[in-house]
């Protein structure tokens, strides 16, 4: 069936440390998907992609890993900011007829001073 | 440049209420869909519309009507308003054309069913 979701509800980091938000799926015909983060009271933003034809993708202090095998995707933010504070949300967009962005629940990612 | 605008930022109906919630993009993007977003859970897809002329149905579409005005602008209309539809509704755009490209959201809209 159609399912996103995430291991950790919340995750708690010390200023500077690496943090490590996981994502399962369990639709195996996509073969996109996106990390977002929301901040309080906006909109999620797009952080990075990854298609399914690569295991690894590098942003800016971000790195999304991919692993299909097991239909596990991972958001990897190196020496992690206050302002990385947020939820974050993995998806997978599905073909239908027309593309769909299916979300997970979502991790808060708390970041101590 | 406003990107994703949506009108009301906050609104209170009682229960049997109609209202729509309106949302205009000004990127030039084909697709456009309305979330609901509800505490501890991700963000439910109601309606899209992939292009200027068409609608589908998402995850939840039921007590939701839509219209796609136009290439800009995507409405969303609760004809009976009920407790359950209390939520935050967020209206997305995306180019289209193929699976890739992200979502762009707009600020979202606070809706609290009485």
């Amino acid at each position: 069936g159609e399912n996103v979701g995430l291991h950790l509800p919340t995750l708690s980091v010390q200023e500077g440390d690496n943090s490590i938000i996981n994502c399962a799926y369990s639709n195996s015909a996509s073969d996109y998907f996106i990390w977002y983060k929301q901040e309080s009271g906006k909109g999620p933003q797009f952080i990075i992609d990854i298609r399914s034809n690569m295991d690894k993708r590098q942003g800016q202090r971000v790195t999304v890993l991919l692993n299909k095998t097991v239909k596990h995707l991972s958001l990897q933010i190196a020496a992690t900011q206050p302002g990385d504070s947020a939820v974050y949300f993995c998806a997978e967009i599905l073909n239908t007829g027309g593309f769909k962005t299916i979300f997970g629940a979502g991790t808060r990612l708390f970041v101590k001073a | 440049n406003a990107g994703v605008t949506q009108t009301p930022k906050f609104q209170v109906l009682k229960t049997g209420q109609s209202m729509t919630l309106q949302c205009a993009q000004d990127m030039n993007h084909n697709s456009m869909y309305w979330y609901r977003q509800d505490p501890g859970m991700g963000l439910r897809l109601i309606y899209y519309s992939a292009s200027e002329g068409t609608t589908d149905k998402g995850e939840v579409p039921n007590g939701y009507n839509v219209s796609r005005l136009n290439k800009r602008e995507f409405s969303l209309r609760l004809e009976s308003a009920a407790p359950s539809q209390t939520s935050v509704y967020f209206c997305a755009c995306r180019f289209g054309g193929g699976d890739t490209g992200e979502l762009f959201f707009g600020e979202g809209s606070r809706l609290t069913v009485l």
